[in-house]
């Protein structure tokens, strides 16, 4: 069965404090692995799509990153209007839907 | 370009009674979709449309039914609302074959009492 575990669920930074993300994933045939932001009482907002092991993709203060079983979304110099929940999902080879994990809510203190 | 809009944005339904979740892309989007989101348990999928004229069931579709009317528009009823159905209810699009790239809509609270 498709997992994705995100870690930590809620994770709180001084503004400027750099950390990661991270989501765990059990699939066959991976087909894509996305990242989303979610602001309060809004719907999530797509930032990243990643296809195979290796790949990057940047955005600003965000970088999103690749291995077998894990992505990482990396949080460079955060400031406060980066806090949101970041949610990560998956796509099977010849399946139709996504697979998302619970999120993690990130804070970043002025 | 507006993106993906539901309507209503907010609804109080009392136990028993029906309604129908409004959905509409204008990006020209094949696929679309049917989301709740509940705490603790992330997005769930509820139906979703591959193309025009074709629905299938997600992950919870029990208490709900789905009309994709023409490309843009994805409505989600309920024809006999529960407390269990209260939450955020989301919808979501995609450009080609279901899975792709979802691009979401801003969400419909519902309240069930």
């Amino acid at each position: 069965e498709d997992q994705v575990t995100q870690s930590p669920e809620a994770l709180r930074l001084q503004e400027g404090e750099s950390s990661s993300l991270n989501c765990s994933y059990t699939v066959s045939g991976l087909r894509g692995l996305f990242w989303y932001r979610q602001d309060p009482g809004k719907g999530p907002e797509f930032l990243f799509t990643l296809y195979s092991a290796g790949e990057e993709k940047e955005k600003e203060r965000l970088k999103a990153t690749l291995t077998k079983k894990e992505s990482f979304l990396h949080i460079t110099a955060p400031k406060p209007e980066d806090s949101a929940t970041y949610l990560c999902a998956l796509r099977r080879g010849g399946a139709q839907k996504l697979v998302f994990g619970q999120g993690t809510r990130l804070t970043i203190n002025p | 370009n507006a993106g993906v809009t539901q309507t209503p944005k907010f609804q109080v339904l009392k136990t028993g009674q029906s309604m129908t979740l409004q959905c509409a892309q204008d990006m020209n989007h094949n696929s679309m979709y049917w989301y709740r989101q509940d705490p603790g348990m992330g997005l769930r999928l509820i139906y979703y449309s591959a193309s025009e004229g074709t629905t299938d069931k997600g992950e919870v579709p029990n208490g709900y039914n789905v009309s994709r009317l023409n490309k843009r528009e994805f409505s989600l009823r309920l024809e006999s609302a529960a407390p269990s159905q209260t939450s955020v209810y989301f919808c979501a699009s995609s450009l080609g074959q279901a899975g792709e790239t979802q691009y979401f809509g801003p969400g419909t609270r519902l309240l069930v009492l």
